[in-house]
Order: C-alpha cells, then sequence, then structure tokens
C-alpha cells in the first residue's frame, strides 16, 4: 500500500536550518509529482511546494522562496524539503502529499502523518 | 487571508444535506480543477474530490462536488457524526503558480 513517512523535524532556534524528509514506499515514486503541505498549530493547511515527477519543475509558496528548497532522489524514494533561515511563523506540521493523476497539481491523494518543525529560541 | 474563501463554520443535524461554499478567481477555481479534503481531529487530511467533481474509490456518494465559474461546491448529504471534521478546498494558481487553499471550514454535527 501507498506510504510516505516524514521525519527531520524538531525544535530548532530561529535563523537556523533544518532537512526533512519523506519516504515513499508501495508505488512508482519517480512517475508522481510530490507536495510539502504545512498546518501551523490550530490553523488551516499552507501549500509550500511542489516538484515533479522527475525534478525538472519546481513550485514555492511566497512566503518560503528563496529560504526553501524541495529536491527528490528517485534512486531512493525519497522527498526533502532544506529549509532555512527559519522562522518563528515557519513552526508547524509538516506534510509530503502524493499528486494524483486527476490532472493539475493540487489533486493530493495519498498524505504522511506529518512532522513537527518547531521554530524557537 | 486565504486567496480562496470558504465559511468558517457550517452545521447540520444527521440525515441532512450541508453544502459547503469556496469562492475564487479567474486565476484559480475559473480556470483549473477545485479539489477538496476533509481532515478529521488530529489526522492528516484525505482527498475527498478531485477535478471539481470526482471522488477517490472508498469515498461515499454522500460527498459531492461542483463548479460554476470562479466558486466550488461540496455537499455532504444523509449527514453523519462521523463527518464532522475541517473541510479545506484548494485549487492551482495559474498567476501565482501556487497551490491555494481556501482557510477551512468546520463541520458540526448537531
Amino acid at each position: 500500500q501507498v506510504q510516505l513517512v516524514e521525519s527531520g523535524g524538531g525544535v530548532v532556534q530561529p535563523r537556523r536550518s533544518l532537512r526533512l524528509s519523506c519516504a515513499a514506499s508501495g508505488f512508482t515514486f519517480s512517475s508522481y509529482a510530490i507536495h510539502w503541505v504545512r498546518q501551523a498549530p490550530g490553523k488551516g493547511l499552507e501549500w509550500v511546494a511542489v516538484i515533479s515527477y522527475d525534478g525538472s519543475n519546481k513550485y514555492y509558496a511566497e512566503s518560503v522562496k528563496g529560504r526553501f528548497t524541495i529536491s527528490r532522489d528517485n534512486s531512493k524514494n525519497t522527498l526533502f524539503l532544506q529549509m532555512s533561515s527559519l522562522r518563528a511563523e515557519d513552526t508547524a506540521v509538516y506534510y509530503c502529499a502524493r499528486d494524483g493523476v486527476g490532472g493539475g497539481y493540487g489533486d493530493c491523494d495519498y498524505w504522511g502523518q506529518g512532522t513537527l518543525v518547531t521554530v524557537s529560541s | 487571508q486565504s486567496v480562496l474563501t470558504q465559511p468558517p463554520s457550517a452545521s447540520g443535524t444527521p440525515g441532512q444535506r450541508v453544502t459547503i461554499s469556496c469562492s475564487g478567481s479567474s486565476s484559480n477555481i475559473g480556470s483549473d480543477y477545485v479539489y477538496w479534503y476533509q481532515q478529521l481531529p488530529g489526522m492528516a487530511p484525505k482527498l475527498l474530490i478531485y477535478s471539481n467533481n470526482q471522488r477517490p474509490s472508498g469515498v461515499p456518494d454522500r460527498f459531492s462536488g461542483s463548479k460554476s465559474g470562479t466558486s466550488a461546491s461540496l455537499a455532504i448529504s444523509g449527514l453523519r457524526s462521523e463527518d464532522e471534521a475541517d473541510y479545506y478546498c484548494a485549487a492551482w494558481d495559474d498567476s501565482l503558480s501556487d497551490v491555494v487553499f481556501g482557510g477551512g471550514t468546520r463541520l458540526t454535527v448537531l
């Protein structure tokens, strides 16, 4: 069955960096675009970034552009999110989610359980 | 402030039909597909509707989606207590080159 497992979250000081990983299994990872979506405590969903199936296209939310980098290693079925210059407002649960085949970006048909990132001094 | 606008709350009694609206613009809902997600308390979101009105396998036909112009709606018929959750709409925005989410609607089953 399709599984996405995030890791790498934790407590980090402002202006520091952190790298999240998302290990995929149960499907052909290299055939699907993958998203990062975050949710601040008690708040709604906020899309962060998406990477195409082959890594050739990447899109970012304005709030993270220039600070976050999405990448993937199709040989290891793993997605990454390199986060730098972290701010308190980046505190959230970060989910990776597979983009389905419904056409266009946005139909996230499978989600991981999320990993909590807390930015605090 | 979210690019897509949803009412913050909705409610209904068991068996009722409830609709949740999602308003956008020509650069998102008006030109791309709409997606709906359900998030139960403490859980990851779940895809309910894709491509405006398609249900993934396993989603009951009590859930239906529609789109007209720059607005979309999610309808839930035969409301059940287990439908109590947060619901989000989403779409790709051609101007921003972003996926945009609505602020979410908390559905309460009275």
